[in-house]
């Protein structure tokens, strides 16, 4: 089975603007949940999707939103971007995500604000 | 917020050698997972350990839980060049609502 795929790999935008970043999950996974990796912060935990339905969502102002599509795709956009967005943004896929077991990691999206 | 702390911070060591590194948590967990990420790219599942479990194993590794100190250890042994990465607990509290909470990790290096 190929593995969660992430693209693009790498970005790089200016404060203000907007950016929509792509997860694909391992076949037959429903859930996608997306991190955001920082030096300062650590791992922390944006959302998780379900079926299409955002079942969390983690401590990140309104500008960070995402979907998901009927075939488990998902997509996270973030508007307005800040320079505290610059960071690694990764996605894990799973068969289901409740209770949180073994997550499957993409390679990430690292987002550079100039 | 962080809900697991791993120790030490950074760990160097000469290939052969185990690698031991620990992680405390601060609220009753469902389970207790371990990962490794090489060189900021995504993270690898290592082990999984649920709370009513004590001790794991697989291939080199060993993970221990001790859910009345909530704390955990991650043991390689025979260190490999190969092992050089950062490795993270993470733990589920269940009900979703935080995801993964994951630590800040351990950069283990492994001395040719």
């Amino acid at each position: 089975k190929a593995g969660v795929t992430q693209t693009p790999r790498y970005l790089i935008k200016t404060r203000g603007q907007q950016v929509t970043l792509s997860c694909s999950p391992i076949s037959g996974h429903r859930s996608v949940s997306w991190y955001q990796q920082t030096p300062g912060q650590g791992l922390q935990f944006l959302f998780e999707y379900f079926s299409e339905t955002q079942r969390n969502k983690g401590n990140f102002p309104g500008r960070f939103s995402g979907r998901q599509f009927s075939n488990s795709r998902s997509e996270m956009n973030v508007s307005t971007l800040e320079l505290g967005d610059s960071a690694l943004y990764l996605c894990a896929s799973s068969l289901v995500a409740i209770p949180y077991n073994e997550q499957f990691f993409g390679p990430g999206t690292r987002l550079t604000v100039l | 917020s962080q809900q697991g702390e791993e120790d030490p911070q950074a760990l160097s060591i000469q290939e052969g050698e185990n690698a031991t590194m620990n992680c405390s948590y601060k609220t009753s967990i469902n389970n207790l997972q371990w990962y490794r990420q090489n060189s900021g790219r995504g993270l690898v599942h290592l082990i999984l350990i649920r709370s009513n479990e004590r001790e794991k194993h697989s291939g080199r590794l060993r993970v221990t839980l001790d859910t009345s100190k909530k704390s955990s250890s991650l043991l390689i042994t025979a260190s490999r060049a190969a092992d050089t990465a950062s490795y993270f607990c993470a733990t589920e509290t269940g009900g979703g609502a935080d995801g993964l909470t994951f630590g800040k990790g351990t950069h283990l290096i492994i001395q040719p």
